[in-house]
């Protein structure tokens, strides 16, 4: 299975960027999306394809990577983004999700 | 609009049956595929399994053996059925549209929580 891998938490300042990174165990191409999960919510997809944003989701979010190296942005952060991010590759079966990213306002 | 509904019991004894009902609107099942994902609480998802459009199944290779996804068209309805249940078997299980290499889980139901205790 394809093990992705990404930093526990980060802590940011409203209005300021929050980057987070994602790394893929091997090769996923583009085919990595990211999902935003608030407190007892069930996971929004944000971006699908390594870049493309979702339907109706704001353009302060954005992805970019390919390969086995991937990065998620929220610029800039507003006080409605504190949740947990998710990266998940669907490149393989089966479908893996990283451990996520606790988004924190400082 | 795209909606996915779960239903089950919300506890179930260790050594059991867990059986769910994903309910899905505004797609056909004969054109998306639905997956069930789920995840202890404080953890990230964990794939499951899929019903695809054509009426196949795959499952992940750490749940098969216990696992069983089945569907009912006439009904909008897809199935899970995992057997054996255990402790860390607790969570919160989802189905989710699933869409693949393409976007991956576009559109995800609320979710049904569901813990194993005697």
């Amino acid at each position: 299975d394809i093990v992705l891998t990404q930093s526990p938490a980060l802590a940011v300042s409203l209005g300021q960027r929050a980057t987070i990174s994602c790394r893929a165990s091997e090769s996923v191409r583009s085919s990595m999306h990211w999902y935003q999960q608030k407190s007892g919510q069930q996971p929004k997809l944000l971006i699908y394809g390594a870049s493309n944003l979702a339907s109706g989701v704001p353009a302060r979010f954005s992805g970019s990577g390919s390969g086995t190296d991937f990065t998620f942005t929220i610029d800039p952060v507003e006080a409605d983004d504190i949740a947990t991010y998710y990266c998940q590759q669907s490149r393989n079966d089966p479908p893996t999700f990283g451990s996520g990213t606790k988004l924190e306002i400082k | 609009q795209v909606q996915l509904k779960e239903s089950g019991p919300g506890l179930v004894q260790p050594s059991e049956t867990l059986s769910l009902t994903c309910t899905v609107s505004g797609f056909s099942l004969t054109s998306y595929s639905v997956s069930w994902v789920r995840q202890p609480s404080g953890k990230g998802p964990e794939w499951m399994g899929r019903m695809w459009y054509d009426g196949d199944t795959a499952y992940n290779s750490a749940l098969k053996s216990r696992l069983s996804i089945s569907r009912d068209t006439s009904k909008n309805q897809v199935f899970l059925k995992m057997n054996s249940l255990q402790t860390d078997d607790t969570g919160t299980y989802y189905c989710t549209r699933d869409l693949m290499g393409i976007t991956g889980f576009d559109y995800w139901g609320q979710g049904v929580m569901v813990t194993v205790s005697s």
